[in-house]
């Protein structure tokens, strides 16, 4: 069975400093992997995947993710945080083998942005 | 990527009765999904709606209790029946793209059952 974990519940940072948010997966396979995020009242919005090939993967408002097979990770980073990226971020795992085209999501990480 | 949209964004209803939730999609897919989000929470499936076929309920989840209709390519409804409290809850749908399990997610439905 596929799972994700995300180890931080809350992570406070001030802006203009880094972000990394951590994302542990678990798959029989290799996996296709997603981080989103989540804005106040909001849906989800797509931040990046990663399906296969260069393990460092570009995303949408500068965040970028790498995935490391031999740590079944896949960690969110972002050089210089904005106050707009006060969101709550959602790791999620799917693959070949996933029943159904179905995603598996982590617990998610509330980020907090101190002025 | 696919433009989704819900109704209603939110609503506010009386213990006892039901609220239908649309998801209406610019193109056509095969597979979209329902899931809700409990307050504080991750997202939780409740089904899979495939047009031509019922739905797919994920354990927990019955469709006496919720719903489902995939009408056509384009559109979905889920129906939370008979609400209490503990339905009170973000409801999102998504559509597969057709590629490696990627999603795209409506905005959503702010449910709150008194």
């Amino acid at each position: 069975a596929q799972s994700v974990t995300q180890p931080d519940i809350h992570i406070t940072v001030s802006e203009g400093a880094s972000l990394e948010l951590r994302c542990n997966y678990s798959y029989g396979a290799t996996p296709y992997l997603f981080w989103y995020v989540q804005s106040p009242g909001q849906g989800l919005q797509l931040l990046l995947k990663y399906f296969s090939g260069d393990t460092l993967v570009q995303g949408i408002k500068g965040f970028e993710a790498e995935f490391k097979r031999s740590q079944s990770s896949f960690n969110l980073r972002k050089p210089s945080v904005h106050w707009s990226d006060a969101a709550e971020y959602f790791c999620a795992v799917g693959g070949p083998k996933a029943a159904g085209n179905k995603l598996t999501f982590g617990g998610g990480t509330r980020v907090l942005v101190k002025p | 990527s696919a433009v989704i949209s819900q109704k209603p964004s939110r609503d506010i209803c009386q213990r006892g009765t039901s609220l239908t939730i649309q998801c209406q999609v610019d193109s056509q897919v095969t597979m979209m999904f329902w899931y809700r989000q409990q307050p504080g929470q991750s997202l939780t499936l409740i089904a899979t709606a495939n047009q031509g076929s019922e739905a797919t309920y994920e354990s927990g989840f019955v469709i006496d209790k919720f719903p489902i209709s995939r009408p056509n390519l384009t559109f979905s409804t889920l129906t939370v029946s008979n609400m209490s409290p503990e339905d009170s809850s973000i409801y999102l749908c998504s559509v597969d793209t057709g590629v490696n399990n990627e999603q795209f997610f409506g905005p959503g439905t702010r449910l709150t059952v008194l």
